[in-house]
């Protein structure tokens, strides 16, 4: 089993649409965690943490549940600008990526 | 602030050389990583060093080494290069040590590798 483990997608949603998905992760032991975003050919960048009680940054929303082993990501109102992948870390000593979940918002 | 910094950008080499990669982290982070990615795939986890030591391997062969000097920059070096080692070589840095670390990555632009 993969350590950190994402929904390839693509998610191909309308602009304005909400598009959420999850990624699972192996190492209980496992203490923080991240969504990086990921555009075409560029260093992936920090999204945002990932908070035990779930935190908000503007339109995104992270989800931690530690009993079933998962993160999720929700963004909210899409723009044309959330196309990118999506990175899942998981930082079980020695910060684990997931694959990376593609988003493509379309007008 | 300068972010980390990588060289070279570009690297062309044939199958059984060798080549090595520099990393220099944010001013002020210890923690160096390195990650592999290939065309199309996630970032395999390479190494990870912090405070001159090396904390963690990932599932690479020993010919995947590297080392952090006391100025925290950092090389990854890549012995008797194979065709499948053609990837993007991608640094990051961070200020956080330990599995109790919330301290994000910050990447560099990172080193294409093209092995032919």
């Amino acid at each position: 089993r993969k350590e950190v483990e994402q929904d390839p997608g693509p998610f191909n949603v309308p602009e304005g649409a909400t598009v959420a998905f999850n990624c699972t992760y192996s190492n209980s032991a496992s203490q923080s965690f991240f969504w990086y975003r990921q555009d075409c050919r560029k260093e992936p960048k920090l999204l945002m943490s990932v908070y035990s009680s779930g935190n908000e940054d503007g339109r995104f929303t992270a989800q931690l549940n530690r009993a079933s082993q998962y993160i999720s990501l929700l963004i909210r109102d899409s723009k044309l600008s959330d196309s990118a992948t999506y990175l899942c870390v998981v930082n079980d000593y020695k910060l684990s990526f997931g694959a990376g979940t593609t988003v493509t918002v379309r007008a | 602030e300068a972010g980390v910094t990588q060289s070279p950008t570009h690297l062309i080499k044939t199958r059984g050389q060798q080549v090595t990669l520099r990393c220099s982290p944010i001013s002020g982070h210890t923690s160096v990583y390195w990650y592999q990615q290939a065309l199309g795939l996630g970032l395999q986890f390479l190494l990870w060093y912090d405070e001159g030591e090396e904390r963690n391997r990932g599932n690479f062969p020993p010919r995947f080494s590297g080392r952090q000097f006391p100025n925290y920059s950092s090389e990854l070096n890549v012995n008797a290069l194979e065709l499948e080692d053609s990837a993007l070589y991608l640094c990051a840095s961070s200020n956080s040590v330990g599995a109790n670390g919330n301290s994000p990555l910050h990447f560099g632009n990172g080193t294409r590798l093209t092995v032919t």
